[in-house]
C-alpha cells in the first residue's frame, strides 16, 4: 500500500527567508508525484509535479521540489517566502492501478510566514 | 480553458436532510473525483467516474453517492445528513491519460 508523510505539520517562517517542507512516501510501484497549495476556503490549487525526466521540477510562484527515488522523498522549497504564501500545502501520490488512477494526499503542512 | 466549477460553495442543511452537489469538470476531461476534507480526517477520497461508471470508490458509507452525465458533469447526493457530514466537498478532474488531477474550488456543507 501507498502512504504519504508531511514531517511538518506547522511551518512558521519570516517573510524572505527560505522554506523547505517535507514530504516522503513509500510504494512499491511506481509514482507520480504532486504538491499542491490550498487557501482559506478554497480548492487545492496545482503547485508542480513530478511525472518522469529531471528530478527537479519547477512550479509556480517561485516553487521547485526535487524527486529523489533513493530516499523516496520529494520536498518542497523556496529560496524567499512572501506573507502572500501563507497557506497549507498537500504532498499527494497518484499511482495506476486496474481499476485506473488512485491519489493519496498527506496530512498536509501549514505554512505560516511572519513580517 | 475554463477550470473545475462546483456548485453552491455554500450549503447550510439541517440533520435529516439530503443534499446534492454539482462539479463540471475541464472542458475534455472525462474523469471526476470527490474528496470529502474535514479537519480531522483531512482529504478523504470519496468516488471516482469516468465516462459516466464509477471506477473506484472510497470507505463511506451508501448515504454518500453520486452519478456522471454524458458531458461528464458529476452529481454527489449525501441522503439522512449527519452533522459529522459538516465538511469542504472538492471535486477533481483528469484528462484520459489520468496523470492530474486538477480541483475545483469546493462546496462548504454546513449541517446543523
Amino acid at each position: 500500500a501507498q502512504s504519504v508523510t508531511q514531517l511538518d505539520s506547522q511551518v512558521p517562517v519570516f517573510e524572505e527567508a527560505p522554506v523547505e517542507l517535507r514530504c516522503n512516501y513509500s510504494s512499491s510501484v511506481s509514482v507520480y508525484l504532486f504538491w499542491y497549495v490550498q487557501y482559506p476556503n478554497q480548492g487545492l490549487q496545482l503547485l508542480l509535479k513530478y511525472l518522469s525526466g529531471s528530478t527537479l521540477v519547477k512550479g509556480i510562484n517561485g516553487f521547485e521540489a526535487e524527486f529523489n527515488k533513493s530516499q523516496t522523498s520529494f520536498h518542497l522549497r523556496k529560496p524567499s517566502v512572501h506573507i502572500s504564501d501563507t497557506a497549507e500545502y498537500f504532498c499527494a501520490v497518484r499511482v495506476r492501478g486496474t481499476g485506473g488512477f488512485k491519489t493519496i494526499f498527506g496530512a498536509g503542512t501549514r505554512l505560516f510566514v511572519k513580517a | 480553458k475554463a477550470g473545475v466549477t462546483q456548485t453552491p460553495r455554500y450549503l447550510i442543511k439541517t440533520r435529516g436532510q439530503q443534499v446534492t452537489l454539482s462539479c463540471s469538470p475541464i472542458s475534455g476531461h472525462r474523469s471526476v473525483s470527490w474528496y470529502q476534507q474535514t479537519p480531522g480526517q483531512g482529504l478523504q477520497f470519496l468516488f471516482e467516474y469516468f465516462s459516466e461508471t464509477q471506477r473506484n470508490k472510497g470507505n463511506f458509507p451508501g448515504r454518500f453517492s453520486g452519478r456522471q452525465f454524458s458531458n461528464s458533469r458529476s452529481e454527489m447526493n449525501v441522503s439522512t445528513l449527519e452533522l459529522g457530514d459538516s465538511a469542504l466537498y472538492l471535486c477533481a478532474s483528469s484528462s484520459t491519460s489520468g496523470d492530474t488531477q486538477y480541483f475545483g474550488p469546493g462546496t462548504r456543507l454546513t449541517v446543523l
